[in-house]
């Protein structure tokens, strides 16, 4: 059964900084994964997908990394902003492409 | 990609009572589905909603207690029956759609008991 974890629980950085959040999976036979984030008491909105095949994918100030063999991945923030502040989760799916295994996701705050 | 709309956006409710939550994607999508998100918890996916034919069930979740009706490629709806204070959620509904499987929520349903 996929299980899926999230480190750091939770991140406090200063404006401007570069950060890393990490995201372990027990499965390597996946079919993507994605990486989301949830502002509180929303939903949630797809920030990258990166397929099995695929080592990463960019998207402005967003690079996500995949490294099946090892079962990590990684999302990396650029000069960070308040704006950033939210919940980071990442999602596993499955190699069928038929079910998603969620992450605890990590609390991630900017101060100004 | 789809845009996801869900009603209500939130709900109080008296124990005992039902609600019916709505989800409409603006395009068709193969696949929908039910998440129920607890405070300060993660997504647990509550079912896959089937197109004509009767929602899968993950394991500790009921067809009596979250029926789910999907008439079509576009539209589904979640009912919480016979609420208790441990159903306060919020309740999210997802698509999956294209060939990467790209998965996208609407803003959810907060939903209090009490």
């Amino acid at each position: 059964k996929q299980e899926v974890t999230q480190i750091p629980a939770a991140l406090s950085v200063p404006e401007g900084e570069n950060l890393v959040l990490n995201c372990s999976f027990t499965d390597s036979a996946i079919y993507n994964l994605q990486w989301f984030r949830q502002d509180p008491g929303k939903g949630l909105t797809s920030l990258l997908l990166i397929q099995s095949s695929q080592r990463e994918q960019t998207s402005g100030r967003l690079n996500a990394s995949l490294d099946k063999s090892s079962g990590r991945s990684t999302l990396y923030i650029a000069a960070s902003q308040p704006g950033d502040s939210a919940t980071y989760l990442c999602a596993v799916g499955d190699n069928y492409g038929q079910n998603f295994v969620f992450g605890p996701g990590t609390r991630l705050s900017v101060l100004p | 990609s789809a845009v996801i709309s869900q009603k209500p956006s939130r709900d109080i409710c008296q124990r005992g009572t039902s609600l019916t939550i709505q989800c409409q994607v603006d395009s068709q999508v193969t696949m929908m589905f039910w998440y129920r998100q607890q405070p300060g918890q993660s997504l647990t996916l509550i079912a896959t909603a089937n197109q004509g034919s009767e929602a899968t069930y993950e394991s500790g979740f009921v067809i009596d207690k979250f029926p789910i009706s999907r008439p079509n490629l576009t539209f589904s709806t979640l009912t919480v029956s016979n609420m208790s204070p441990e159903d306060s959620s919020i309740y999210l509904c997802s698509a999956r759609t294209g060939l990467n499987y790209e998965q996208y929520f609407g803003p959810g349903t907060r939903l209090t008991v009490t």
